[in-house]
């Protein structure tokens, strides 16, 4: 299947520090998800982007679905130790097709 | 509440052995997927079914079987097929929100093969 370029593969942060990562694709996305999985558990929904240029927060994270509609980012501000875990962005080309997952991001948050 | 549940968390098989990972889901969802995850790696899927009594191969089903007979249940067989089957495996059930196939994931079952 198709594989999504998701950008760092891990992280090492301070606690209050500022996160960046992002995904990009060589096809067009309809949809862009972002889950984050705690260690040992399965990824939870953390925000849904549905249209191109659309910027949408959760708390400390935002997330955006870039123009082109082959990238989007997601940043995570004031970092927090249980912020630690793996994000994943997922996307999806056309409705009802299969979901594409990037490899994840490992952060990691030093207190 | 409403979510999915795998069983058991934990198993251990020893060669040769098929194991089953039970999948439940009460949110009434059509779709339900199986997926392998390796440490650092990321989700690949091996099975999915969009409705009772249908499914379809994902990218790595071969030493796998599965079965849809309820809406509600998508159990995994790992067969003695399977060549390396130690890893962490998530079931997944999804609905379209917005034309969009939204995963909501169980917690997971590590297999370990001794």
């Amino acid at each position: 299947g198709q594989q999504l370029n998701q950008s760092p593969q891990s992280m090492f942060i301070q606690e209050g520090e500022d996160v960046s990562m992002n995904c990009t694709s060589s096809s067009i996305f309809n949809t862009w998800l972002w889950y984050k999985q705690d260690p040992g558990e399965g990824p939870v929904l953390l925000i849904a982007l549905y249209k191109a240029g659309e910027l949408t927060s959760n708390g400390r994270l935002t997330a955006q679905f870039g123009i082109t509609r082959k990238d989007s980012f997601l940043n995570i501000s004031a970092s927090i130790p249980s912020d630690v875990g793996i994000y994943f962005c997922a996307g999806q080309e056309t409705s009802g097709s299969r979901l594409t997952f990037g490899e994840g991001t490992q952060l990691t948050v030093n207190p | 509440d409403g979510g999915i549940t795998q069983s058991p968390k934990y198993l251990f098989r020893k060669e040769g052995q098929n194991v089953t990972l039970s999948c439940e889901q009460n949110l009434n969802h059509d779709a339900m997927y199986w997926y392998r995850q390796d440490p650092g790696q990321g989700l690949r899927l091996i099975y999915y079914s969009q409705i009772v009594n249908d499914f379809q191969k994902g990218d790595i089903a071969e030493g796998y079987s599965v079965s849809r007979e309820k809406k509600e249940s998508f159990p995994l067989t790992v067969t003695s097929a399977q060549k390396n089957p130690t890893a962490f495996y998530l079931c997944a059930s999804s609905t379209q929100t917005s034309g969009a196939n939204v995963l909501t994931f169980g917690a997971g079952s590590r297999l370990t093969v001794l």
